[in-house]
């Protein structure tokens, strides 16, 4: 079946301007996540969606950045007034929810990558 | 101390020699533990999961737990030039969040 897909692939700003990226996650996954990944840095969590709801924002680095899912399916990362030390690949995965072990296996999509000039 | 701690690397090993991949663990009461490969400017790769101490094999893969020395490891046989990636491990404590915490990954080369 279709995987975790992204979009836009690459995405370049200036400095100030908000950016939107949208992530569709695997079909019947209902958990949802957002991490970052800057250049040879780990991975960094953002976000976690179960359903619409978001029970865990505590990755989110500040005010500038919000996230929603609608339909508990498609996800938009909103980044407002981006900052260069926002540069980054912005990866969303997927994973069934629930409480079995197995529903922790997390999907990754291709990612998008923000380049604030 | 970081929470999940790998070696950089690089790891470098034969084409057909065993890769041995570890990570250690602050969390005592994680749980869920998972190993992904990571090609360069590609996203990661979900390849084993562990659940309970032991090991597990899936083809060239065993992925090894210990809770008590809070010690994982992925091993890789018959290691092929195409297994030349970033391995990261990956951990979600027990205490109800479903975030995976990374570690910062081990670049393995394979020399053909």
């Amino acid at each position: 079946g279709a995987g975790v897909s992204q979009s836009p692939s690459n995405k370049v700003t200036e400095k100030g301007k908000d950016v939107e990226l949208r992530c569709d996650p695997i079909s019947g996954h209902t958990a949802l996540y957002w991490y970052r990944q800057s250049l040879g840095q780990g991975l960094e969590f953002l976000i976690y969606f179960q359903g619409n709801s978001a029970p865990d924002k505590s990755g989110l680095p500040s005010d500038r950045f919000s996230a929603e899912r609608t339909g508990g399916s498609v996800s938009t990362l909103t980044i407002q007034r981006t900052q260069q030390e926002d540069s980054a690949v912005y990866l969303c995965a997927s994973s069934l929810g629930g409480g079995a072990f197995s529903s922790y296996e997390q999907y990754f999509g291709p990612g998008t990558r923000l380049t604030v000039t | 101390q970081k929470e999940v701690e790998q070696n950089s690397g690089p790891l470098s090993v034969p084409e057909g020699a065993i890769a041995s991949l570890n990570c250690t663990y602050s969390d005592r009461g994680s749980q869920s533990f998972f190993w992904y490969r990571q090609y360069s400017g590609k996203s990661p790769e979900l390849i084993m999961s562990i659940y309970s101490n032991g090991d597990k094999e899936d083809g060239r893969f065993t992925a090894q737990l210990n809770k008590a020395s809070q010690y994982v490891s992925l091993l890789i046989r018959d290691s092929q030039p195409s297994d030349s990636a970033t391995y990261l491990c990956a951990v979600n404590p027990y205490t109800g969040r479903r975030a995976l915490t990374f570690g910062s990954g081990t670049r393995l080369q394979v020399q053909p």
